[in-house]
Order: C-alpha cells, then structure tokens, then sequence
C-alpha cells in the first residue's frame, strides 16, 4: 500500500486553465504538507495542515489554494495557471507531537504548463 | 530570515573515495533530517538528528549535528555508484506557536565508476 499517494502523477495544461492535485495518506499522520520543487531542484514548501487546520502559509500566489477535508486528504487547487507554475509539487505527511519523525513524500506531480 | 545552506551543490567522486557534506543554518533548532532523492522520483529520510552531538549511521553514510555551530554534516564513506543521488538537509523550527520546516539547497552527487 502506498503510504502517500499523489494524483495525477502528470498534468499538461495550458496557460489560464484550472487545476487539482489530490493527496492521501494512510500513515494515520495528522500534518500535510505541499512543497514545489523548481526546475533547480529547490524545495520550497507551500502550505501545512495539522488536523486539517492551516499551520504554514508560506509567500505563495493565493492562486494556490489548499483545502483539506479530513487529516487524510490535503488537496491543491490552481487557478489560472502561469508557465512559472510548471514545477514539480510533492505531498508529504508527518506525526506531529511524537518523537520527532521525518516527513512521507508521495511520489510528486509534474505540472508542465503550455 | 532562516536559511539552510549545503555545500557543496555538485559533487563528482569516484568510487572507494570518502567525502564530506555539510549543512548549515541559520537559526536555533534541535532537528535536522537528511533526505535522498533519486532522479525524477520523491524523497527518502536517511536520518533524524534530535539533539547536539547525535551521530547516525546506515552503512556508507554517517550524518551528525552540531547544534552550537548550526552546522550537520553527512560523511561519506568509500562511495559506490548507488549512493548517486541528491541529499538534502531540512530544519523545523517550532517557536512561539510557529512553525518552520525549511529544506537546504540540495548536494547533487554522483559516484563515479
């Protein structure tokens, strides 16, 4: 089973579109996290949710809105989507509160934009 | 503004070689990760530093963490062409109900045969 799962693994779309990428995990972890790794291979991270409640909201285009309907699920929405958004975003999920666990990565969404 | 520095970025070694990779940051914090990331596919947690002077190892690799400098390292030893990868370091800041969780440059490194 997969611990954090990404879809769509790819995304091709033109300019001004809107999109989504969906995220879950089954680790039973309490905080999501979205990150964008630019063509340079930095990570920048975007958004974390802790029990679907919004903890980090780094400088993004509020183009970029996360939601997070349950502990499990934090999802990305892009509206009017730019070339500069063509990255590739990765899901991750954590156990807050404990011993200091590392962070579970999905295996990331390459956007490409047109 | 934090900042989590790696060097070097790119690193050429041949094989059988050792080799060191260093983390620097900032700020204050008591956790570091390392992080392995193969070409086109996600990243991997090698190790969680937790306090000054932690030192881990999982076969070539040995990571640890000096607090006072701000500064982890991840040595390499007798490098094969499988540890051909990109590491990366990442430090989570928790202050006066904050929370940062911020990942260094990234040391491209590829061992050659």
């Amino acid at each position: 089973d997969t611990a954090v799962s990404q879809t769509p693994k790819y995304l091709v779309t033109q300019m001004g579109n809107d999109k989504s990428i969906k995220c879950e995990q089954n680790l039973g972890h309490d905080t999501m996290y979205w990150y964008k790794q630019d063509s340079k291979k930095f990570l920048k991270i975007m958004f974390s949710y802790n029990n679907k409640e919004l903890i980090i909201n780094e400088t993004v285009p509020n183009r970029f809105s996360p939601k997070s309907p349950d502990k499990a699920h934090l999802n990305l929405h892009i509206n009017s989507l730019e070339l500069g958004d063509s990255a590739v975003y990765f899901c991750a999920s954590s156990q807050s509160g404990t011993s200091n666990q590392p962070q579970h990565f999905g295996d990331g969404t390459r956007l490409s934009i047109l | 503004e934090l900042k989590v520095e790696q060097n070097p970025l790119f690193l050429s070694m041949q094989e059988g070689k050792n080799y060191t990779i260093y983390c620097n940051y900032s700020t204050t914090s008591d956790r570091l990760y390392w992080y392995r990331q193969d070409p086109g596919k996600s990243l991997e947690s090698l190790f969680v530093l937790l306090s000054n002077g932690a030192v881990k190892q999982e076969g070539r690799l040995m990571a640890s963490l000096d607090t006072k400098a701000r500064l982890s390292t991840l040595h390499i030893t007798a490098a094969v062409h499988d540890l051909s990868a990109t590491y990366f370091c990442a430090v989570d800041i928790r202050a006066a109900g904050t929370y940062k969780y911020i990942f260094g440059t990234g040391t491209r490194l590829k061992v050659l045969a």
